[in-house]
């Protein structure tokens, strides 16, 4: 593994509540990002880091927000979880800022609210 | 509006024939794309790229082709084989500063022994 690790692996939670979600990298990789993937949406860009506490919004930013107040870790906040956003989140770093070799996902956590 | 599109969400393929996956763009200003495979309950990992300065990459078993005239990509995996049974994504760099990349929506090849 490219030392990508993401906590909780699953999480039940019910709605209104806060949630965080952690990514954390031994890779020392400047740039990390939070995605989540939904049947029928694929993979969709939340939010993303360009370094300690440089952070930028993606496609599907409301509802979240993001802190990473130090290279390893990235976590991605729900501030009042509600059911649409029942999802697997991916986490992703980057030693470059993307190219044609991508980048290195971690393993997911599955979030349900109920 | 989606900038990369996979519009079959399935392909179901026999041991040892070729797999096609299909993927269209609508910004010809992507200067690479990329494929990646997703088993469940695992992150997705890179497969294959291709520059846009390219027609073809290929690796192994693994071949993208790239119609920029067309504005379409697609994977050839021969011989198919039931360990490539995963969902495949194409993405491309979300701007030309490529801070982030944009995933199409997957398709899921099942290969049948």
């Amino acid at each position: 593994d490219a030392g990508i690790t993401q906590s909780p692996r699953h999480k039940v939670t019910e709605t209104g509540t806060p949630v965080t979600l952690r990514c954390h990298q031994t890779e020392n990789h400047r740039y990390m990002y939070w995605y989540r993937q939904d049947p029928g949406h694929g993979l969709r860009l939340i939010h993303y880091s360009y370094g300690v506490k440089d952070t930028d919004k993606g496609e599907v930013s409301d509802g979240y927000s993001v802190s990473r107040s130090k290279t390893e870790d990235f976590l991605l906040t729900l501030e009042s979880a509600t059911s649409s956003q029942t999802s697997v989140y991916f986490c992703a770093i980057s030693e470059i800022q993307v190219s044609n070799y991508g980048y290195t996902f971690g393993s997911g956590t599955r979030l349900t609210v109920v | 509006d989606q900038q990369v599109k996979q519009n079959s969400p399935s392909l179901s393929v026999q041991e040892g024939r070729i797999s096609i996956l299909n993927c269209d763009y609508t910004n010809s200003m992507f200067d690479y794309f990329l494929w990646y495979k997703k088993y469940p309950a695992e992150g997705p990992t890179f497969l294959i790229s291709i520059s846009s300065i390219k027609d073809k990459n290929e690796d192994g078993r693994f071949t993208v082709f790239l119609n920029k005239s067309a504005k379409h990509l697609s994977l050839h995996i021969v011989p198919s084989q039931p360990g490539d049974s995963a969902v495949y994504f194409c993405a491309a760099p979300v701007n030309q500063a490529g801070t982030a990349l944009i995933f199409g929506k997957g398709t899921t090849l099942s290969v049948s022994s």
